[in-house]
């Protein structure tokens, strides 16, 4: 089984700040990791498909990067209404679609 | 508009079963590749399965936990997805989404555009 490790678990930061999340596989998935927001209560929203790909409405300080076994999901200016919690998922070909355990995300 | 409605979630003994329903508006359902993910309370998120368009075979694939016990199915006269569970246990309490996976020109790929609310199922004595 590939083994998703996302980190950190929980971060603080100020609004301006860079914000970075890992999301590290066990194995080389190529570029199949997917990055996701959740706001409480809501369902998921899909930000980065293929690693770094923008899906389409979402605001361009949102970007991910990395193919293989490490990829990185970055937010330039964190504002206010980022504040939810951010998942990676990846695919296998099992088929397997496995989410990291998340990322809680809090303005300092 | 382009929506999925989940609907059929409620309180279920241990060993009981529940269908859960997700009704779909505003794309071809019958082309889409759809699965079904779930989130404990307080819980990060857990893929439960997924079927693929009539086109592609209409095969489904289960994770390991549910495996046995839930059966993915579709109507696509109704633009409906279902989700049989069986042989219920107090470990799938969860808030249950319907998604669809991105199908563009044809070719469907492992990640998810469009989510339903979701809806609870609470599996209790």
């Amino acid at each position: 089984d590939i083994q998703m490790t996302q980190s950190p678990s929980s971060l603080s930061a100020s609004v301006g700040d860079r914000v970075t999340i890992t999301c590290q596989a066990s194995q080389d998935i190529s570029n199949y990791l997917n990055w996701y927001q959740q706001k409480p209560g809501k369902a998921p929203k899909l930000l980065i498909y293929d690693a770094s790909n923008l899906e389409t409405g979402v605001p361009s300080r949102f970007s991910g990067s990395g193919s293989g076994t490490d990829f990185t999901f970055t937010i330039s200016s964190l504002q206010p209404e980022d504040i939810a919690t951010y998942y990676c998922q990846q695919y296998d070909n099992l088929p397997r679609y496995t989410f990291g355990q998340g990322t809680k995300l809090e303005i300092k | 508009e382009v929506q999925l409605v989940e609907s059929g979630g409620g309180l279920v003994k241990p060993g009981g079963s529940l269908r859960l329903s997700c009704a779909a508006s505003g794309f071809t359902f019958s082309n889409a590749w759809m699965s079904w993910v779930r989130q404990a309370p307080g819980k990060g998120l857990e893929w439960v399965g997924r079927i693929k368009s009539k086109t592609d075979g209409g095969t489904t694939d289960y994770a390991a936990p549910v495996k046995g016990r839930f059966t993915i199915s579709r109507d696509d006269s109704k633009n409906t997805l279902y989700l049989q569970m069986n042989s219920l246990k107090t470990e799938d309490t969860a808030v249950y989404y319907c998604t669809t996976h991105d199908c563009t020109n044809g070719v469907c790929h492992p990640f998810f555009p469009l989510w339903g609310q979701g809806t609870l199922v609470t599996v209790s004595s």
